[in-house]
């Protein structure tokens, strides 16, 4: 079946390191998404791709990283100028630019700071 | 820029009852889509049902159904029917029907309501 897979679900990261969540998609999609949630925030967009080799920031980019060398793969790094890292991350997928479907969700990763 | 305005944080239901979410937007385009996603305490985001703005028609999927206002820039859920099953957070998300590149097209999320629902 088609989806998308973030690995691994629980990521526990000491003060200091860099870590990196993976997220998978066998859906074809062009376009790949990561987003950030806090209680009482909402979804925030941290970056976006819509093509292979290319991606942009969202609204809360800064201490993060991407990168987009394959169409299936949209791994997102947390470094450690990433002040408050402790959230529960999705990474969503999307189609045709005009797609009335909406977005593909991952099941999340929750990162915690120890 | 376009917002999504959720009033309502927390909202209950009587199991069997209908309860109504509140969503607004503001946005200066005419084409544009919206959409209701359900993240239970899985923490999955489930497409509830989705709304293209040039249809004067209302979207019904089962018991959820939308009243959208293009003139009032609303776009309301209503749950008829309420199931233990429903208790989730609910977001409100709008996307432009426009591609220019850039962040055209992407999702813009409400902060959520929270339902519970009462046995």
């Amino acid at each position: 079946d088609g989806g998308i897979t973030q690995s691994p679900k629980y990521l526990f990261r000491k003060e200091g390191q860099n870590v990196t969540l993976s997220c998978e998609q066998n859906l074809n999609h062009d376009a790949m998404y990561w987003y950030r949630q806090d209680p009482g925030q909402g979804l925030r967009l941290i970056y976006y791709s819509q093509i292979v080799n290319d991606f942009q920031k969202g609204d809360i980019a800064e201490g993060y990283s991407v990168s987009r060398e394959k169409k299936e793969s949209f791994p997102l790094t947390v470094t450690s100028a990433q002040k408050n890292p402790t959230a529960f991350y999705l990474c969503a997928s999307k189609g045709l630019p005009r797609s009335f479907y909406g977005y593909t969700f991952g099941s999340g990763t929750r990162l915690t700071v120890v | 820029a376009q917002t999504v305005t959720q009033s309502q944080p927390e909202m209950s239901v009587q199991e069997a009852e209908t309860v109504t979410l509140s969503c607004t937007y503001d946005t200066s385009e005419s084409d544009y889509y919206l959409f209701w996603y359900k993240q239970p305490p899985s923490r999955q985001m489930i497409l509830v049902i989705r709304q293209e703005a040039y249809k004067q028609q209302n979207a019904t999927e089962n018991r959820f159904s939308v009243n959208f206002q293009k003139a009032a820039k609303s776009f309301s859920l209503k749950i008829s029917d309420s199931q233990l099953g429903d208790a989730a957070m609910y977001f409100c998300a709008y996307r432009s029907a426009m591609n220019y590149g850039g962040s055209q097209g992407n999702l813009i999320f409400g902060k959520g309501t929270k339902l519970s629902v009462k046995p």
